[in-house]
C-alpha cells in the first residue's frame, strides 16, 4: 500500500534559519504530492503541491521538488519566521486508489524562536 | 465563503454513548472524507465518499458509520464511544478532478471519551 514517512519533530529553529523537513513516500502508481500546514487550533491548509516528477511546488517562500528517483518531496525554506511555527504534513494522492484519498505522514512540528 | 463546516468543535462523551459529528461543504465537491488525528500518527482515513449514496471504508473504520444522502453533508456516527476514539476529527472535501485537486478541511472536532 501507499505510505508517507517524514522526519519526527519537533524542529526548533531561530528566526531566519534555513528549514528542511524530509519526506519520502511509497506508492504503487504515479502520485501527486502535497505539503499541508496546520496552525494551532485550525484545520489543515494546502501549502504547496506537485503533480509529476521534477515539478517544484512553491508558496510563501516554501519549496519542494518531486524527486521520483529518490521518492522524496522535502520541504525547504531559506529564512523562517516566528509565524511559520506550525505542524507540517506531507501527503500523497494516488489516482489508482478509489476515491483518490490522501495518505498523510505523521506530521512535523516546527517551532521558530525570535 | 463557508467552505467545510464541522460541528461541534468540542465534545466530551461517556463510554458507550453515541453521537454524530456533522460535516457540510458548500463547494459542490463530490469527494468527502473523515480523518482522525492522533499524536505522531498524522491523519488516518476513517471513511470516505465519492458522491451522494456512495461510501467506503478507509484505514480505521471500526466503530464508525457514515452516510451520504446529499452532496453537501457527510455525517460521522460513533455507535458506542470508547476511550480509544478520543481524538481530533477532521472532515475534508475535494473536487472530482483526479490527482492534484486541493482538499479543503474543516476546523476539526476535538472528542474526549471518558
Amino acid at each position: 500500500g501507499n505510505s508517507v514517512t517524514q522526519m519526527e519533530g519537533p524542529v526548533t529553529l531561530s528566526e531566519e534559519a534555513f528549514l528542511t523537513i524530509n519526506c519520502t513516500y511509497t506508492a504503487t502508481g504515479y502520485p501527486s504530492l502535497f505539503w499541508y500546514v496546520q496552525y494551532p487550533g485550525e484545520g489543515l491548509q494546502l501549502l504547496l503541491k506537485a503533480t509529476k516528477a521534477d515539478d517544484k511546488g512553491s508558496n510563501k517562500g516554501f519549496e519542494a521538488t518531486y524527486r521520483k528517483e529518490t521518492t522524496s518531496f522535502h520541504l525547504e525554506k531559506g529564512s523562517v519566521q516566528v509565524s511559520d511555527s506550525a505542524v507540517y504534513f506531507c501527503a500523497l494522492s494516488d489516482p489508482n486508489n478509489a476515491g483518490n484519498m490522501l495518505t498523510f505522514g505523521g506530521g512535523t512540528r516546527l517551532m521558530v524562536k525570535p | 465563503n463557508a467552505g467545510v463546516t464541522q460541528t461541534p468543535k468540542f465534545q466530551v462523551l461517556k463510554t458507550g454513548q453515541s453521537m454524530t459529528l456533522q460535516c457540510a461543504q458548500d463547494m459542490n465537491h463530490e469527494y468527502m472524507s473523515w480523518y482522525r488525528q492522533d499524536p505522531g500518527m498524522g491523519l488516518r482515513l476513517i471513511h470516505y465518499s465519492v458522491g451522494a449514496g456512495i461510501t467506503d471504508q478507509g484505514e480505521v473504520p471500526n466503530g464508525y458509520n457514515v452516510s451520504r444522502s446529499t452532496t453537501e453533508d457527510f455525517p460521522l456516527r460513533l455507535l458506542s464511544a470508547a476511550p480509544s476514539q478520543t481524538s481530533v476529527y477532521f472532515c475534508a472535501s475535494r473536487g472530482q478532478e483526479k490527482g492534484a485537486t486541493e482538499a479543503f478541511f474543516g476546523q476539526g472536532t476535538r472528542l474526549t471519551v471518558v
